[in-house]
């Protein structure tokens, strides 16, 4: 089975510009997450998406950040505009169902804004 | 969620066991202990999960005495490819998925 994709795997943009991150989830996963490590920092908690629903969205910084999940495939979350503090390390999860179910996570995108 | 206390560092040899002991002294009742590797540039793995007593599957342990306050990652006899850096997380059920990473325990396997 493949696992979760992320695309791009580095990507180095100016302050100001914009972003969007892909994130191919494991066939038939309906949970799909977004966490990230900001530099220095920990792992933390973004969103999360149950199908194409956000079931939380919670750890979401400020409203530079969309994320979308159409047809509850893949999801693209965008960063509009981008900031020196968003770069950083974002990684997609997903998994079969919530509760004790672990999750699998891809390499992740290391986002370097200048 | 619990809050999680671990070494943050260890060092080992190749072939030994090692013991990676994870404090979470305000575990809740529905809460599950997980762990998770992570290698550099590479996303967190999953590892063993447990809620109380002893779990093992193909690759660790996981200790868990009767307070729960605690838990104990066992490998046994690591090789060099288990450097990495290994995470406890301690949640409930119904928001397992919101999981809070601490600094993790970075372990060295040396030859």
């Amino acid at each position: 089975e493949a696992g979760v994709t992320q695309f791009p795997s580095h990507s180095v943009i100016e302050k100001g510009q914009t972003v969007t991150l892909r994130c191919d989830p494991i066939s038939g996963h309906d949970n799909l997450y977004w966490y990230r490590r900001v530099m220095g920092k920990e792992i933390k908690f973004l969103l999360h998406f149950v199908k194409e629903s956000k079931q939380d969205e919670s750890g979401m910084p400020n409203n530079r950040f969309l994320a979308e999940r159409t047809g509850g495939t893949y999801s693209t979350l965008k960063v509009q505009p981008a900031e020196l503090e968003d770069s950083g390390v974002y990684f997609c999860a997903s998994s079969p169902r919530q509760g004790s179910s672990p999750l699998h996570f891809g390499n992740g995108t290391r986002l370097t804004v200048t | 969620l619990a809050k999680t206390t671990q070494p943050i560092s260890m060092d080992s040899y190749e072939g030994q066991e090692v013991n990676i002991t994870c404090s979470h002294n305000n575990i809740a009742t529905n809460d599950y202990i997980t762990w998770y590797q992570q290698f550099p540039s590479q996303g967190p793995r999953f590892i063993i999960q447990g809620y109380k007593t002893k779990v093992t599957n193909e690759v660790a342990s996981l200790f868990i005495p009767a307070d729960r306050k605690s838990s104990t990652l066992s490998l046994p006899r690591v090789s060099l490819s288990d450097t990495a850096v290994y995470y406890c997380l301690v949640g409930d059920v119904d928001s397992s998925y919101k999981l809070i990473f601490g600094s993790g325990t970075r372990l060295l396997v040396r030859p």
